[in-house]
């Protein structure tokens, strides 16, 4: 149990495009989920904290107009990175709290995105 | 949240313990000890977590000193698929995650 997917795994954009991830509980309900990005080498870095129906919370440092989450139920969240550019190329993962232990994070197999 | 130090990597013979220490001396009392691993290019896995007791389960167990500033992740019988990235986070319950650096875990045959 307590599986996290995302979609697409790889993409590739050209600069000044929007790029949507979605990132789906499969098997439990998420009331609040997680998209981090990491950098190569580099640890995982949270971006923002996306509950339910409500505005996601930030972490301070990240655009919210550059990076729109929506989580419109309790199994998807999806994020948004709008006019990409090449800085933006990353690994984006995200996590969703819930499950077997209702506290513990499960993580999705996160998402490789090059701008061009 | 209280920060955590690991060591950047280790080295551990394939079929012996590895066992990977994590400091968390500014830890508070409602805080848990949580352990995730990231092989290359995956999403973070959930190993174990804990608050003061020890913990065990199919994967690994989780060592926790009395006082709670440290803490140890054992893996009974090493694999080459254990070769990861291993992050201790500690947390309180309903906070976010905050990853630190991790100690890379190389198995060698």
């Amino acid at each position: 149990g307590a599986v996290v997917s995302q979609h697409p795994s790889r993409v590739i954009c050209k600069s000044g495009t929007s790029v949507k991830i979605e990132c789906r509980s499969l098997d439990f309900q998420a009331t609040t989920m997680f998209w981090y990005r990491q950098f190569p080498k580099k640890s995982l870095m949270l971006m923002a904290t996306s509950n339910e129906g409500s505005k996601a919370t930030y972490e301070q440092g990240v655009e919210k107009d550059k990076f729109l989450i929506n989580h419109a139920s309790l199994t998807l969240s999806t994020l948004t990175v709008t006019s990409a550019h090449p800085e933006d190329s990353s690994f984006y993962i995200c996590s969703a709290r819930g499950g077997l232990g209702a506290d513990t994070q499960y993580f999705g197999p996160g998402t490789r995105l090059t701008v061009l | 949240d209280a920060k955590t130090t690991q060591p950047p990597s280790m080295d551990c013979a394939e079929g012996r313990a590895a066992n990977l220490p994590c400091n968390h001396s500014t830890i508070s009392g409602n805080e848990y000890v949580y352990w995730y691993r990231q092989i290359h290019s995956q999403g973070p896995q959930y190993i174990i977590h804990g608050l003061k007791n020890n913990e065990t389960n199919e994967m690994a167990s989780l060592i926790i000193t009395e006082d709670r500033k440290s803490s140890t992740l054992i893996l009974p019988h090493a694999t080459l698929r254990d070769t990861a990235v291993y992050y201790c986070i500690v947390r309180v319950i309903g906070n976010q995650f905050y990853f630190g650096t991790g100690t890379s875990l190389t198995v060698i045959p």
